[in-house]
């Protein structure tokens, strides 16, 4: 079975400052691997994806996420930090199966950003 | 913008009582996902349905049930409501042929008294 481990709960940076969220998967075999947003009250809206090839996956709003199989990490990152990203970030995997495309999530972080 | 709707924004319903929660998702969207997100925890997966039949379902008893229609519209039906059905539902939908990725809708907030 598959997990997503996130650690810690909340993370608070101040504006400007780097921002890194860690996340851990667990997969027998090299899954694929999102960072999804939720903004307070709406849905989920893909940041990024890792589905192959390039281990460094640039996505939206200027975050990044590097995929390390060593590690079997996926932690997302932002070189600085902007009011408008304090949400909640989640993690998640699914396989490669192309018959259930089930995503399992981790818990979420929420990040905050001071002034 | 997902192009993935769902209704009623917001719900509220007796411990006991039946809900249906409706989800319309994007032509040629083929594969729908149902996620059940608590308060404070990331979405758990309720179900998948393809082209009308279900084929994946995550930890949840028999009472959670859906459909899924020809027009890329599909319904989750709870029967028997508990409070600790109380959660955003979330509907996400993924293009035929794509691999991975879905696209979430705003998500149904149930209240369970």
């Amino acid at each position: 079975a598959q997990s997503v481990t996130q650690l810690g709960s909340h993370v608070s940076v101040s504006e400007g400052a780097l921002v890194l969220l860690r996340c851990n998967y667990s997969s027998s075999v090299p899954p694929y691997l999102f960072w999804y947003v939720q903004y307070p009250n709406q849905g989920l809206q893909l940041l990024l994806k890792y589905t192959s090839a390039a281990t460094l996956v640039k996505g939206i709003n200027g975050f990044e996420a590097e995929f390390k199989k060593s590690e079997t990490s996926f932690h997302l990152t932002k070189p600085s930090a902007h009011m408008s990203d304090a949400a909640e970030y989640f993690c998640a995997v699914s396989d490669r199966s192309g018959a259930n495309s089930k995503l399992t999530f981790g818990k979420g972080i929420t990040l905050s950003v001071r002034p | 913008e997902t192009g993935v709707t769902q209704s009623p924004t917001h719900l509220i319903k007796t411990r006991g009582q039946q809900v249906t929660l409706r989800c319309s998702s994007q032509s040629g969207h083929n594969t729908v996902s149902w996620y059940q997100q608590a308060l404070g925890q990331g979405p758990q997966f309720i179900f998948q349905y393809y082209r009308e039949e279900e084929n994946g379902r995550g930890n949840f008893p028999p009472r959670f049930s859906g459909l899924q229609f020809p027009n890329y519209s599909s319904e989750l039906n709870v029967n028997a409501l508990e409070l600790d059905d109380s959660a955003l539902y979330l509907c996400a939908s993924r293009p035929t042929g794509q691999v991975g990725e879905q696209y979430f809708g705003p998500g149904t907030r149930l209240t369970v008294t």
